[in-house]
């Protein structure tokens, strides 16, 4: 498997546009979570799915943020419209339920520069 | 709300020596993951502790946990550059189902160097 896979790698975009990030899971994982990381706050979780449905957002930061995720093998997280202070790197994990490892895999993530 | 705190932020060793980072959260789990994470990089998943007294080792790294203090441990040993990185703990504390997976709150990470 090629593991969880994010597009794009990179991001720039003038305040005020709308940003999409895609998340394509590992095959047969059933959880898919989307975190934020910055240097003043580390790594956040924004909001997780289990089987599609969103189980979880109480970590999205306003409703500028939107997540879907329309089948198990995609989920989009949307900020419509960005503002400078959500630069940050988005990373996507994905895992599989199991008694014995729960671990997350993480996507290579997105970097996003707002200006 | 679970914190999740580690310790050293920062923390350059020499080479052939060795050191250990701690993770202390605040809330009852059982669950306890390392990661790394090299500069400009994804998170790597390093180690899963699943039980109290939980010992995993892999080459030169070794994690514990202690569920009762509520603590977990990353011991290097005669550290080498290649093991130059960030290292997050993140703890697993609502459980999603019985045997289900968990949101996971990362601590700080410890930005490791390792100077020949």
């Amino acid at each position: 498997d090629a593991g969880v896979i994010q597009s794009p790698r990179h991001e720039v975009t003038e305040m005020g546009q709308e940003v999409t990030l895609r998340c394509k899971p590992i095959s047969g994982h059933d959880y898919l979570f989307w975190y934020r990381q910055t240097m003043m706050r580390g790594l956040e979780l924004l909001i997780y799915f289990n089987n599609n449905v969103p189980i979880d957002d109480s970590g999205m930061p306003e409703d500028r943020f939107s997540a879907k995720m329309p089948n198990a093998s995609f989920s989009t997280l949307k900020i419509q419209p960005s503002e400078p202070r959500d630069s940050a790197v988005y990373f996507c994990a994905s895992s599989l339920a199991s008694e014995a490892n729960t671990e997350a895999f993480f996507g290579q993530g997105t970097r996003l520069t707002v200006v | 709300e679970l914190k999740v705190e580690q310790n050293p932020l920062f923390l350059s060793m020499q080479e052939e020596k060795n050191y250990t980072i701690y993770c202390n959260y605040s809330t009852t789990s059982d669950r306890l993951y390392w990661y790394r994470q090299d500069p400009g990089k994804s998170l790597e998943s390093l180690f899963v502790l699943l039980s109290n007294g939980a010992v995993k080792q892999e080459g030169r790294l070794m994690a514990s946990l202690d569920t009762k203090a509520r603590l977990s441990t990353l011991h290097i040993t005669a550290a080498v550059h290649d093991l130059s990185a960030t290292y997050f703990c993140a703890v697993g504390a609502t459980r999603i189902s019985n045997f289900g997976n968990e949101k996971l709150t990362f601590g700080t990470g410890t930005r490791l160097t390792i100077i020949p």
